[in-house]
């Protein structure tokens, strides 16, 4: 079974600095690969998917993630944080080998804090 | 209205009373879903809908009745609720059909429900 693994429930860095969070899929076949954002009493927010089109994947907000096939990974950067960016982030994955499976599998999510 | 939206916003209710959540998808898409999320808790998939048809109910309890009378509206009846249901109801959309392809799930601001 397909599953997505978030590495880090609080990450926390400073403004200005560079913003890593991790995820990690398990998958014979690469899936559809998505970022969301939830801002503190609202709903998910798509950041950015991953479709097999480009490895590197830009999204809104500044915010980019690779995918690294070899790695099972699809990890969310952004060169520079803002205090903006304070949310909660999930990741989530879709299976290609099953088309009319269209549920999404989801990670735990990771809260960025972000310090002045 | 664009989007997905959700009424109410903010619901408290005791144990005995009857309620409805609204969920309202303005996106031409054919697939609905219920989530629910708790504090420190995994996003739970609770009730898949395509083409008006439950495709999906993830051991929900009988006390949330989804109704979904066409591809745009989709309902959550609540009865005899407990404390521990307490949570954020999320509605999303998909294009669904079974068809290929990413499916991205655009979600509504949720329902903060909250029992007594």
């Amino acid at each position: 079974a397909q599953s997505v693994t978030q590495l880090g429930s609080h990450v926390s860095v400073s403004e200005g600095a560079l913003v890593l969070l991790r995820c990690n899929y398990s998958s014979s076949v690469p899936p559809y690969l998505f970022w969301y954002v939830q801002y503190p009493n609202q709903g998910l927010q798509l950041l950015l998917k991953y479709t097999s089109a480009a490895t590197l994947v830009k999204g809104i907000n500044g915010f980019e993630a690779e995918f690294k096939k070899s790695e099972t990974s699809f990890h969310l950067t952004k060169p520079s944080a803002h205090m903006s960016d304070a949310a909660e982030y999930f990741c989530a994955v879709r299976s290609r080998e099953m088309d009319s499976n269209y549920q999404l599998i989801w990670g735990a999510g990771t809260k960025l804090i972000i310090k002045p | 209205e664009t989007g997905v939206t959700q009424t109410p916003r903010h619901l408290v209710m005791g144990m005995t009373n009857k309620k409805s959540l609204k969920c309202e998808q303005h996106l031409g898409h054919n697939a609905m879903y219920w989530y629910k999320q708790s504090a420190k808790k995994p996003l739970e998939l609770m009730f898949v809908y395509n083409f008006k048809e439950q495709t999906e109910n993830n051991s929900v309890p009988s006390r949330f009745s989804p109704e979904c009378p066409n591809s745009s509206h989709l309902f959550l009846h609540l009865h005899t609720l407990q404390p521990e249901d307490s949570a954020l109801y999320l509605c999303a959309s998909s294009p669904g059909g079974g068809g290929k392809g990413s499916n991205e799930q655009f979600f509504g601001p949720g329902t903060r429900l909250t029992v007594l």
